[in-house]
């Protein structure tokens, strides 16, 4: 079935570029989000990218997606402390027609000071 | 506009008992989808509503059901619940285009701890 991985961790230095990755096995899905996960709260809509596009770039995040090797990234420029959270990467169930979300595990980013 | 609201924030409930959770999308968006987050299983899809009509249903129990109103706000109830029904359960909204979904917003959750 449909599958979504990430790595579970990224720690940085505040002021570095993170780059958080992330594979998915749907080649049919037609978007692909990235959200932030802060303590003790909801998910937090960061960016999407549809599956025609290589590259989007929104403020300090940028994603990348690789359709050939069904890879995503998502690039966090001037990493903050305030940036620390956990990410979770997610394609839309191409095989449902529908809204359904497979999310990948999440990557807890940690900025030091 | 106005975000996805979700009541209530927090509820503990016994073993045996039923509950309902209540999901509010933002204004002019006519689907809601359910998920439930754990720290094993992350996070797992329910269902998901479009007018009134549940167009997808996910891996979990009878027990687990949900509705959607003429206005677009959404409930889930779980009957018989269980400790391990213990959970975040998060509403998303989102418009629906011709393509497939996009934008899809989170509410903040609803706490459900089952003792």
């Amino acid at each position: 079935g449909e599958d979504v991985e990430q790595s579970l961790f990224l720690s940085v230095r505040e002021g570095d570029s993170s780059v958080i990755n992330c594979t998915y096995t749907d080649s049919s899905s037609t978007y692909l989000y990235w959200y932030k996960q802060e303590p003790g709260a909801g998910l937090q809509l960061l960016t999407y990218i549809f599956s025609n596009m290589d590259m989007k770039q929104d403020q300090r995040l940028t994603v990348l997606l690789n359709k050939k090797d069904k890879h995503l990234s998502l690039r966090i420029a001037d990493t903050q402390t305030g940036d620390s959270a956990i990410y979770f990467c997610a394609e839309v169930d191409g095989s449902s027609n529908t809204g359904k979300l497979i999310f990948g595990q999440g990557t807890t980013l940690q900025v030091k000071p | 506009k106005a975000g996805v609201t979700q009541t209530p924030r927090y509820l503990i409930k016994t073993r045996g008992q039923q509950v309902t959770l209540s999901c509010s999308p933002i204004s002019g968006h006519r689907s809601v989808s359910w998920y439930q987050q754990t720290p094993g299983q992350g996070l797992q899809f329910l269902f998901e509503y479009f007018s009134e009509t549940q167009r997808n249903k996910g891996n979990f129990p009878g027990r687990f059901s949900g509705r959607q109103f003429s206005n677009s706000r959404s409930e889930m109830n779980v009957s018989t619940l269980e400790l391990g029904d213990s959970a975040l359960y998060l509403c998303a909204s989102s418009q629906i285009t011709g393509v497939g979904t996009y934008e899809q917003y989170f509410g903040p959750g609803t706490r459900l701890t089952v003792t």
